[in-house]
């Protein structure tokens, strides 16, 4: 059975700080990652995701994750945060062959002071 | 075009009564997952359908359940609820032609049971 884990569960940040979510998932076959996120008051969103080819993947709003399949991990990233990205963030998986069944990490809130 | 359109937006019921959620996916979509979101737990997966056939089914008892019409619009029903059925259920929609592209989910039905 598929599952993801999300190493935070809260992060609290300084605008123009650093950030990586951790996530990893655990399935044997090949699959493809999203990352969500869910701003305050609003629905659900793709971020970004990785369906083959580069690794490196670029999404909205100066975000980024990195896929090392060795490592069965997916962690997003963004160089430099801003208030606007406080938010939750979710990382799902969904196995190729496993029809449109979306396993999702219980989350990561992200809080950005001014 | 029009998105995931769930309804009602919010609901309370008692303890022991049954509700029924509905979904509309976006038009051309043939595939409707159900998502439950609580605190702390992320979204935890329903079921799924695509063209009226169930082909997912996650770790929920019986008392839930779902259906998909013609016209592709989902609809879950849930029995005897139980205070723990308190949560924001979210409907997702896909398509084959756009699985890479994972799921535009819906603004959810807050449900809370007393």
């Amino acid at each position: 059975a598929q599952s993801v884990s999300q190493h935070n569960h809260h992060v609290i940040l300084s605008e123009a700080a650093s950030l990586e979510l951790g996530c990893n998932y655990s399935y044997g076959g090949t699959v493809n990652l999203f990352w969500y996120v869910q701003y305050p008051g609003q629905h659900l969103q793709l971020l970004l995701k990785y369906f083959s080819g580069d690794p490196l993947v670029k999404g909205i709003k100066g975000f980024e994750a990195e896929f090392i399949k060795s490592k069965f991990s997916f962690n997003l990233r963004k160089p430099s945060v801003q208030w606007s990205d406080t938010a939750e963030y979710f990382c799902a998986v969904n196995a190729r062959t496993g029809g449109f069944k979306t396993i999702f990490g219980a989350g990561t809130r992200l809080f950005v002071k001014a | 075009k029009a998105g995931v359109t769930q309804t009602p937006r919010y609901l309370i019921k008692t303890r022991g009564q049954q509700v029924t959620l509905s979904c509309s996916p976006i038009s051309g979509h043939r595939s409707v997952s159900w998502y439950q979101q609580t605190p702390g737990q992320g979204l935890q997966f329903l079921f799924e359908y695509f063209s009226e056939t169930q082909r997912n089914k996650g770790n929920f008892p019986g008392r839930f359940s779902g259906r998909q019409f013609s016209n592709s619009r989902s609809e879950m029903n849930v029995s005897t609820l139980e205070l723990g059925d308190s949560a924001l259920y979210l409907c997702a929609s896909s398509s084959l032609k756009d699985r890479g592209n994972g799921y535009t989910f819906g603004s959810g039905t807050r449900l809370t049971v007393v």
